[in-house]
């Protein structure tokens, strides 16, 4: 159980384009998601917290009108860079959390690459 | 938030066991410990958590300080798929989000 799904695995995008990642939770309902942005050899940065049904909550430093973050369902949240620039070409790792537990559930992450 | 503290990097044998330490000296009272690896170009994964008492379950064991200052993720038995970055977590009620440090890189030799 406490699945986890991101789509798409990888996205390849021009410059000024944006892209839409989804995370769903395939077998429980994810009150609160997170999403994490990854760069090479680096440790995952939380970029964002997001409550079904509410506005998400945007870490310092994360621009709010550039990462879009949906959470219109309990299994479903997603992630529209918009805009998209070569510096944004990232691992985006997605993970979920049920409103009676600690414990969070991760996505595989979806690799865009900007060119 | 309460921080923890991680070697960069560890190296072990394959079929030895791994201890993997973890300092968090400013862990409240009501922060649970998390650990959590992370394959190459995969998302973390789940290894174990606890809040005072020493834990085991399939993949590992954690065992925890009596002051809950420090703890430590053992794998009784490495294999080569145990090769990954190792990240220990603070979180509970009043911090619900994870923050992840730089976490440990294990190396595992045949």
């Amino acid at each position: 159980g406490a699945v986890v799904s991101q789509h798409p695995s990888w996205v390849i995008c021009k410059s000024g384009t944006s892209v839409k990642i989804e995370c769903r939770s395939l077998d429980f309902q994810a009150t609160t998601m997170f999403w994490y942005r990854q760069f090479p050899k680096q440790s995952l940065m939380l970029m964002a917290t997001s409550n079904e049904g509410s506005k998400a909550t945007y870490e310092q430093g994360v621009e709010k009108d550039k990462f879009l973050i949906n959470h219109a369902s309990l299994t479903l949240s997603t992630l529209t860079v918009t805009s998209a620039h070569p510096e944004d070409s990232s691992f985006y790792i997605c993970s979920a959390r049920t409103g009676d537990s600690y414990e969070q559930y991760f996505g595989p992450g979806t690799r865009l690459t900007v060119t | 938030d309460a921080k923890t503290t991680q070697p960069n990097s560890m190296e072990s044998n394959e079929e030895e066991p791994v201890h993997l330490p973890c300092n968090h000296s400013t862990i409240s009272g009501t922060d649970y410990i998390h650990w959590y690896r992370q394959l190459p170009s995969q998302g973390p994964e789940y290894v174990i958590h606890g809040l005072t008492s020493n834990v085991n379950n399939r993949m590992a064991s954690l065992a925890i300080a009596e002051d809950r200052k420090s703890s430590t993720l053992i794998l009784h038995r490495a294999t080569l798929r145990d090769a990954a970055v190792y990240y220990c977590i603070l979180s509970g009620s009043g911090n619900n989000d994870m923050r992840f440090g730089a976490g440990t890189r294990l190396t595992v030799k045949p």
